[in-house]
């Protein structure tokens, strides 16, 4: 199974600032994505990050106050832009990895809890 | 559209007890259903994996039932312990073959406590 690294674990961070996340997979996986999880609720998809090209986003979310990156197989970065305190949220990195019975696993990174004041 | 409704909310047990937590979802077609336990301030951690011709799974003290016809699926606990205290969540994957979507649906989560 595939472990996932996310720097930093946390962060509290001033308005208007910039804070970029770093996710690290320990094997190659087939997807990467990025999640929010606000307090007390589930898991919301930002977007799918692409290797190589521009990341696809959900509903809701932008290239421009999310930049992600993915520049090979095992990291990916999430950067959240201008930040405002509606920005406080853990941020989850997700692996998707092909398993021997065909099917597909997902891995979560521990998540990476920011605070914006 | 793709939903997965977990019940209950929330639910409180003592120590020791059993409980049985819900998940039914609408997903088609479907790949597979996850559950997954999340500790507070962690990421999810997988406990059982199903696909549509598996109807039960056990992991340790952890048991999945799944009916694909019915399209429910069932996480139940048995004697409890209080590091069972935590988030459960249920997902569900479409099956992509063909070109449609791989995003997986997310339930909103059972949240557990045990009490000593």
């Amino acid at each position: 199974s595939a472990v996932i690294s996310q720097k930093p674990s946390r962060d509290i961070c001033q308005r208007g600032t910039s804070l970029t996340i770093q996710c690290q997979v320990d094997s190659q996986v087939t997807m990467m994505f990025w999640y929010r999880q606000q307090p007390g609720q589930s898991l919301t998809l930002i977007a799918t990050a692409n290797q190589g090209s521009e990341a696809t986003y959900e509903s809701g979310f932008v290239i421009d106050k999310f930049p992600i990156s993915r520049p090979n197989l095992t990291f990916s970065t999430l950067t959240v832009s201008n930040m405002s305190p509606e920005d406080s949220s853990i941020y989850l990195c997700s692996g998707l990895q092909r398993m021997v019975s065909s099917y597909n696993e997902q891995f979560f990174g521990p998540g990476t809890r920011l605070t914006v004041l | 559209k793709n939903q997965v409704e977990q019940s209950p909310q929330s639910l409180i047990i003592l120590e020791g007890k059993n409980c049985t937590l819900q998940c039914n979802y609408t997903v088609s077609p479907f790949s597979n259903l996850r559950w997954y336990k999340q500790d507070t301030g962690r990421g999810p951690v997988s406990l059982t994996i199903m696909t549509f011709s598996e109807n039960t799974k056990s992991n340790g003290r952890y048991t999945a039932t799944l009916d694909a016809d019915t399209k429910q699926s069932s996480l139940h606990i048995t004697a409890s312990q209080l590091s069972d205290s935590a988030s459960y969540i249920c997902v569900v994957s479409p099956d992509h073959l063909g070109g449609g979507s791989y995003i997986p649906t997310f339930g909103r989560g059972t949240s557990l406590i045990v009490h000593p």
